[in-house]
């Protein structure tokens, strides 16, 4: 079984440019997840979707924003990127039975971007 | 707003000790409590997790606790061995509004040495 995966792995952009980041969850999960790990600021939560309904948003600003396709892929945008955007960002997906059970994330490795 | 503290931030033991990493929660309505050890490079992936009308769960050497009404839970590891040296994360999460939003600590850093 395939776990998630990122695309890309890596990404260098430039400060003001815009990124994209895609996910895809493991096959038949419908919960997807974005966290921006720094070493500074540990793990934090970006948004949550599931079954294409973004359900819950972190405290980011709205230069980040995201999206789920009908096949749970997902992607995050980065709009007008600045320096301390540069980070870890980590897609997880988990396959909630039962919409008010949690079960456990299983995170993607993450792309790395770093903003010059 | 939600909130989990994570002590110690490191944490350096001999090879056959143990470890304990704990956690405190403010969310008194998060009822799920995961676990992840991160390698350096690797993602975090989920070791053992606790819901919250369960006190304790063990899998194998590492063992969860949880205090609902102090609203602390624990990660214990016994017999430590090198492999186990990680950063590991605590996390919180509230199941019953149908999201799935975790609230992670600060990490702490194993080092196992032999």
């Amino acid at each position: 079984k395939a776990g998630v995966t990122q695309t890309p792995r890596y990404l260098i952009k430039t400060r003001g440019q815009q990124v994209t980041l895609s996910c895809s969850p493991i096959s038949g999960h419908r919960s997807v997840s974005w966290y921006q790990q720094t070493p500074g600021q540990g793990l934090q939560f970006l948004f949550e979707y599931f079954s294409e309904t973004q359900r819950n948003k972190g405290n980011f600003p709205g230069r980040f924003s995201g999206r789920q396709f009908s096949n749970s892929r997902s992607e995050m945008n980065v709009s007008t990127l600045e320096l301390g955007d540069s980070a870890l960002y980590l897609c997880a997906s988990s396959y909630p039975i039962d919409p008010d059970t949690n079960y456990g994330y299983t995170f993607g490795s993450g792309t790395r971007l770093t903003v010059v | 707003g939600e909130n989990v503290e994570q002590h110690p931030s490191t944490l350096s033991v001999q090879e056959g000790d143990s470890a304990v990493i704990k956690c405190t929660y403010s969310d008194s309505a998060s009822n799920y409590f995961p676990w992840y050890k991160q390698e350096l490079g690797k993602r975090p992936q989920l070791i053992i997790d606790i819901r919250s009308n369960v006190g304790e769960k063990k899998d194998q050497r590492i063992a969860v606790t949880l205090n609902k009404t102090a609203k602390h839970f624990s990660l214990h590891i016994t017999e430590t061995q090198p492999e186990d040296s990680a950063v590991y994360f605590c996390a919180a999460s509230r199941g019953n509004t149908g999201f799935q939003k975790l609230v992670f600590g600060t990490g702490t850093r194993l080092l196992v040495s032999p």
